[in-house]
């Protein structure tokens, strides 16, 4: 069964820094970009950014709003992706969903997201 | 910023046909995908390629596409259709962004 879990979430203090990990199952891990989206409670989905694979580059693109705190890296041996969330901001609480594919292809099987709440 | 933009809302009774629009500049040269979301569930993507859709996805919903406009049909809506949807593609070079979503009612 093709799965991904996401881990990692949790009550942090705005400026401090927290990192997602995103465990695949059931597929070449290695052959697919991954990417990250969030939702903000009662709002819509937001696109995060996502990391290619390996045979593209292994190269990242960020939405605006994160660019520069958030990195977006992968462990193909484990079939892991991460989020390293630096400089969290209250507007950065949501639920934070992986997704297999990135950019203009896939999106096709994802998570059941990480809730992350940036509150003092 | 870029957008897509939806209408916030749409509502059918159960067996009509259900019609959610996005539009946006760069629909005239880039797909677009469409996901449902229900509530408390990670979103499902039901359309891909403007019009093509995933293995598993009931035949009731396509997808079309006419200039800058992308439309999701939903042909014979039913209650378990009941969700939110959401656009979702390219914004410029090397970013991408999703419409702010369309609530679908079907009562």
């Amino acid at each position: 069964e093709v799965q991904l879990v996401e881990s990692g979430g949790g009550l942090v203090q705005p400026g401090r820094s927290l990192r997602l990990s995103c465990t695949a199952s059931g597929f070449t891990f290695g052959d697919y970009a991954m990417s990250w989206v969030r939702q903000a409670p009662g709002k819509g989905l937001e696109w995060v950014g996502f990391i290619r694979s390996k045979a593209y580059g292994g190269t990242t693109e960020y939405a605006a709003s994160v660019k520069g705190r958030f990195t977006i890296s992968r462990d193909d041996s484990k079939s892991i992706a991460y989020l390293q969330m630096n400089s969290l901001k209250t507007e950065d609480t949501a639920v934070y969903y992986c997704t297999r594919g990135g950019g203009d292809y896939g999106l096709d099987v994802w998570g059941q997201g990480t809730t992350v709440t940036v509150s003092s | 910023s870029y957008e897509l933009t939806q209408p916030s809302s749409v509502s059918v009774s159960p067996g009509q046909t259900a019609r959610i629009t996005c539009s946006g500049d760069v629909l005239a040269k880039k797909y677009a995908r469409w996901f449902q979301q229900k509530p408390g569930q990670a979103p499902v993507l039901v359309i891909y390629k403007d019009s093509e859709r995933p293995s598993g996805i009931p035949e009731r919903f396509s997808g079309s596409s006419s200039g800058t406009t992308v439309t999701l049909t939903i042909s014979g809506a039913q209650v378990e259709d009941e969700a939110d949807y959401y656009c979702y593609s390219a914004a410029d070079n090397n970013s991408w962004v999703f419409g702010g979503g369309t609530k679908l009612t079907v009562l």
